[in-house]
């Protein structure tokens, strides 16, 4: 049982359209860490995000850790093949040592 | 400076078999984390250890076990594998920041 729920699972849109990824659960975390995975590799960590309300920007990218630090989304704007593969949030808790739960991640899949 | 390692890159076993899969952290890191990623899934916690003790397992049978050096490398172990256990096997070390860096995994195919 995922305590951390991603959707969309998968994704497949045209090169220059946006897009938005949801990462929501019913617990806390102290962090939220969104990473990019390519297939046969390790995740790459892309941001982390501790305060609620944060809001992050990276290039194309936009982080958003909701209010009760229970939720976060990815905003992606006019997305590029580059974006191509899957995105994982994961919840970490400082009193657990910061192990990570995971989402079960969304396949994007970016058209040129 | 290197990232996380990992060894082998590959490997294949059949049931009942024994597995041991190494892992590097980043150079100043002194935890180490362990997850399993099934193909199409996230990956899932399985142990964490800091200063070479176990600061955390996973839901795990104990077919699983794991241990840190003095310097900071890492081993996970699996016995009595299962077809199930095929996976890919992810290490990550931590950070003064508490953020966690993932190395390419070991791809386990139990056949």
């Amino acid at each position: 049982t995922q305590l951390l729920e991603q959707s969309p699972q998968f994704l497949s849109i045209q090169e220059g359209e946006n897009l938005t990824v949801y990462c929501n659960s019913s617990s806390v975390f102290s962090s939220l860490q969104w990473y990019r995975q390519e297939p046969g590799e390790g995740p790459v960590l892309l941001v982390t995000v501790v305060t609620g309300g944060e809001v992050k920007k990276l290039k194309r990218l936009t982080f958003q850790f909701g209010d009760a630090r229970k939720d976060s989304s990815l905003h992606i704007t006019a997305a590029q093949p580059g974006d191509t593969g899957l995105y994982l949030c994961a919840g970490g808790r400082y009193n657990a040592g910061n192990m990570l739960t995971f989402g079960g991640g969304t396949r994007l899949m970016v058209k040129p | 400076d290197a990232g996380v390692t990992q060894s082998p890159t590959h490997l294949i076993k059949t049931r009942g078999q024994h597995v041991t899969l190494r892992c590097s952290p980043i150079s100043g890191h002194k935890s180490v984390s362990w997850y399993q990623q099934v193909l199409g899934q996230g990956p899932q916690f399985i142990f964490q250890y800091y200063e070479k003790e176990e600061r955390g397992r996973g839901n795990f049978p104990d077919r699983f076990s794991a241990r840190q050096f003095p310097n900071y490398s890492s081993e996970l172990n699996v016995n009595a594998l299962l077809l199930g256990d095929s996976a890919l096997y992810l290490c990550a070390s931590t950070g003064l920041g508490n953020e966690q860096f993932f190395g390419p995994g070991t791809r386990l195919t139990v056949l």
